[in-house]
């Protein structure tokens, strides 16, 4: 079956580094986002890793490892408006040949002064 | 360019009544998605199409939900009756997919209020 994990909350310090970590288990994977979605709005796209290693994108960087199922996102020098849920999601192929995107439970990050 | 366009932002209905979604995607994103995301979780896929035709909806509670894309643009989203656990947001989503286009764009979602 397909099962994603990554810690319900986590709270950091504005300023600081943090990571959230992502475990999958799935079929026909074809790739891992990271989404952050605020409080009542809609998620937004941060990040896609298909290969292993790292992707770097400004205070934010992605890392996968295909072998381990793992994936854990990146955010450095915290700010106030990072304060959000952080959705893992893997890209599943089935048989119809197109993608389709599983998501974790989110991670709600919280930044404290 | 402008982005996904879903209406009603809000509803509140009564449990048995019946709700319909719309939804608009990025002009030439054939892949729309509909999501179902309850309070504290992450979205669930409800149903995808490919153009005008269903890719997937495993997951789609057929005895309530109907879901169509005419023309392979617009897409409605249908519950009839609606119950209680149906209280969401409803969340459409598009893709490019051809050309490794991969990545889908949300809509603003529709918060439904079942009473």
């Amino acid at each position: 079956g397909q099962n994603i994990d990554q810690p319900t909350e986590m709270t950091a310090t504005e300023g600081a580094i943090v990571q959230i970590n992502c475990t999958y288990q799935t079929s026909g994977f074809n790739g891992l986002f990271w989404y952050q979605q605020h409080a009542g709005e809609a998620p937004t796209f941060l990040s896609y890793n298909v290969l292993d290693g790292l992707e770097e994108k400004g205070r934010f960087s992605s890392f996968l490892s295909r072998s381990k199922g793992y994936s854990y996102l990146l955010l450095k020098e915290l700010q106030m408006k990072d304060s959000a849920s952080y959705l893992c999601a893997v890209r599943s192929y089935g048989s119809s040949n197109t993608g389709k995107l599983i998501f974790g439970q989110g991670t709600t990050l919280q930044v404290k002064p | 360019e402008a982005g996904v366009a879903q209406s009603p932002r809000y509803k509140i209905i009564e449990k048995r009544q019946s709700v319909a979604f719309w939804c608009n995607p990025i002009s030439g994103h054939a892949t729309l998605y509909w999501y179902q995301q309850i309070l504290g979780q992450g979205p669930k896929l409800l149903i995808q199409f490919q153009n005008n035709g269903v890719v997937d909806d495993s997951q789609l509670p057929k005895d309530r939900f109907s879901a169509e894309r005419l023309k392979g643009v617009d897409s409605t989203l249908k519950i009839q009756p609606a119950k209680l656990e149906d209280s969401a947001v409803y969340l459409c989503a598009s893709s490019l997919e051809r050309g490794g286009g991969y990545e889908q764009y949300f809509g603003p979602g529709t918060r439904l209020t079942v009473t």
